[in-house]
């Protein structure tokens, strides 16, 4: 299996503009994470669906931010107008119903300027 | 929250000696799990210990949980240059999301 896909794995943008990361989960996982890591604030849980559906979006820092799962195997979370603070590591990550161990992808690295 | 805290911040050793790092949680888990991030990449899990259980052990990894003071310990024993990474655990409660502390920065000096 290939793991979880990210992309872009690099992203920089202005200030105001609309940003949207990718994630293809591992084939056959039950459940998807987002995650933003800082070293600040560390990594934080953003949201995770369970068979496609949001399940806890309580970690969604404002309505800036959105996250679909349109299908099993592809996510989007979407920063509507992004900011210098959201500058930041963007983590997926999939598993199993039943497993507690998450499987992550490379990260999307992204800077608002 | 069920938030694994990592201690120390960071640890610098020489290449063959051990290297303990320390979690501690707030509430009652159902197991604990420690990841390995190597720099600019995702977290890989290295072992889970359920919350009946004392003592793991993997290769080179032995990680104890003691219930009692909340904590749980990950030694990597005989460390190589290779182990330079940022260790993680994450905590379990009764959701089975496991929630990540901020992670001990490991610098194993060859």
């Amino acid at each position: 299996d290939a793991g979880v896909i990210q992309s872009p794995r690099h992203e920089v943008t202005e200030m105001g503009q609309e940003v949207t990361l990718r994630c293809k989960p591992i084939s056959g996982h039950d459940y998807l994470f987002w995650y933003r890591q800082t070293m600040m604030r560390g990594l934080e849980l953003l949201i995770y669906f369970n068979n496609n559906v949001p399940i806890d979006d309580s970690g969604m820092p404002e309505d800036r931010f959105s996250a679909k799962m349109p299908n099993a195997s592809f996510s989007t979370l979407k920063i509507q107008p992004s900011e210098p603070r959201d500058s930041a590591v963007y983590f997926c990550a999939s598993s199993l119903a039943g497993e507690e161990t998450q499987y992550f992808g490379p990260g999307t690295r992204l800077l608002v300027l | 929250s069920q938030q694994g805290e990592e201690d120390p911040q960071a640890l610098s050793i020489q290449e063959g000696e051990n290297a303990t790092m320390n979690c501690s949680y707030k509430t009652s888990i159902n197991n604990l799990q420690w990841y390995r991030q190597n720099s600019g990449r995702g977290l890989v899990h290295l072992i889970l210990i359920r919350s009946n259980e004392r003592e793991k052990h993997s290769g080179r990894l032995r990680v104890t949980l003691d219930t009692s003071k909340k904590s749980s310990s990950l030694l990597i024993t005989a460390s190589r240059a290779a182990d330079t990474a940022s260790y993680f655990c994450a905590a379990s409660g009764g959701s089975y999301i496991p929630t990540f502390g901020r992670g001990t920065s490991l610098i194993v000096h060859p």
